[in-house]
């Protein structure tokens, strides 16, 4: 069973919708949450960044973590046929330096 | 711009045929991270350098060798390509800032193809 489980997808919604995606993790030492973004061809950029349990908001998007249920969420509002691309989320323990990655959701928002 | 530069951005090799990977990164920052992307299979860590001078084993090294040049510079190594090492390689480096921020700046990546 691999440490971070994320849904490959692909997703495809209308332009305005909510989107809402999701990783699901095993390791309780996590603290460290992340999600990126990655266009077709080319690398993945960060996104969002949380520490520990909570919401975290910026703009159209907001991250939650759930660590009682080791859960975490990106929420996109809003959502523009710019934000087709695909989603990784991405995890670290306390003191670490190597980040986990999920496999990625394959988003696409159509017009 | 600032940020991670790999070369070559292609590549397509016979097996058994040897190539180096090169990244560059002008962030002065101390951690860097090859890893491979794969369909399915998300990215996987092949090797990482915590800091100028040292460098560890990831998810999947073999067949992989890697030299932490300076601080700028980790290059990673196919001593005989084999066709499984078709794939997309990016290049990743790291600093924890005061603010905790502990996000990757990735390169574009390079693509190979083993033939």
């Amino acid at each position: 069973q691999k440490e971070v489980e994320q849904d490959p997808g692909p997703l495809s919604v209308p332009e305005g919708a909510i989107v809402s995606l999701n990783c699901t993790y095993s390791n309780s030492a996590f603290q460290y949450f992340m999600w990126y973004r990655q266009y077709s061809r080319k690398g993945p950029e960060l996104l969002m960044y949380t520490y520990s349990s909570g919401n975290k908001e910026d703009g159209r998007f907001t991250a939650q973590v759930d660590k009682s249920s080791k859960y975490i969420s990106l929420f996109i509002r809003d959502s523009q046929p710019s934000d087709s691309a695909t989603y990784l989320c991405a995890m670290m323990t306390g003191g670490g330096n190597k980040l986990t990655f999920g496999t990625g959701t394959q988003l696409k928002v159509e017009l | 711009n600032a940020g991670v530069t790999q070369t070559p951005k292609f590549q397509v090799l016979k097996t058994g045929q040897s190539m180096t990977l090169q990244c560059a990164q002008d962030m002065n920052h101390n951690s860097m991270y090859w890893y491979r992307q794969d369909p399915g299979m998300g990215l996987r860590l092949i090797y990482y350098s915590a800091s100028e001078g040292t460098t560890d084993k990831g998810e999947v090294p073999n067949g992989y060798n890697v030299s932490r040049l300076n601080k700028r510079e980790f290059s990673l190594r196919l001593e005989s390509a084999a066709p499984s090492q078709t794939s997309v390689y990016f290049c990743a480096s790291s600093e924890i800032y005061r603010t905790g921020d502990y996000g990757y700046t990735f390169g574009s990546g390079t693509r190979l193809t083993v033939v």
